[in-house]
């Protein structure tokens, strides 16, 4: 059984570009929640979809949005980047319910210079 | 709104030293608690859960007990490994299940 599958791996983009981040889930999954992890801040809520529908929504300012498909994969977009953006940006795919744990892909370190 | 506390790190231990690692939730209803692990360069990958008062979650050696009267969800290990080295991170999923909070987790070091 696949994992969850983000991509890419790395990426290096300039102060005020703009970034879309893609999240493949565990076949069958149709939640799919995104991350934010700093050294300083820990693992962030950014928000998470069920069945192409955003059902929750961290603290994050408009410049962060998401969306997911009928297949259930998800992309996130940051638009005018800023410095303080650079982090490791996790997705994590899950049945959905409550005592169902979410299952993490390796990240996408993303880095604004 | 719900949150989760766990003990800041780093902790250092000597391999077979007994580990506790604290950690305790706030929030309403019942929510399901977990634990998971970050090795380095990789992402999070669950080490155990538990989704009602008492239950025991337990994985590789690791465990940790869901006591709703504390609302502690504290992890535990007889003996550390130096492989157990990583990040541990308290979390819950909260009663809507739309949601998973995690605490700020603790860096493991143990030393052979």
């Amino acid at each position: 059984k696949a994992g969850v599958t983000q991509t890419p791996r790395y990426l290096i983009k300039t102060r005020g570009q703009q970034v879309t981040l893609s999240c493949s889930p565990i076949s069958g999954h149709r939640s799919v929640s995104w991350y934010q992890q700093t050294p300083g801040q820990g693992l962030q809520f950014l928000f998470e979809y069920f069945s192409e529908t955003q059902r929750n929504k961290g603290n994050f300012p408009g410049r962060f949005s998401g969306r997911q498909f009928s297949n259930s994969r998800s992309e996130m977009n940051v638009s005018t980047l800023e410095l303080g953006d650079s982090a490791l940006y996790l997705c994590a795919s899950s049945l959905g319910g409550l005592g169902n744990e979410a299952f993490f892909g390796q990240g996408t370190r993303l880095t604004v210079v | 709104g719900d949150s989760v506390t766990q003990m800041e790190g780093p902790v250092t231990l000597s391999e077979e030293a007994f580990l506790t690692i604290n950690c305790t939730y706030t929030a309403t209803g019942y929510p399901s608690l977990f634990w998971y692990v970050q090795y380095p360069g990789e992402g999070l990958q669950l080490l155990l859960k538990a989704t009602k008062a008492d239950d025991k979650g337990s994985n590789k050696g690791f465990e940790a007990t869901y006591r709703k009267e504390t609302t502690s969800f504290h992890l535990e290990k007889g003996s550390v490994q130096v492989s157990d080295s990583a990040v541990y991170f308290c979390a819950l999923r909260d009663t809507g299940g739309f949601k998973t909070i995690f605490g700020a987790g603790t860096r493991l070091f143990v030393k052979a």
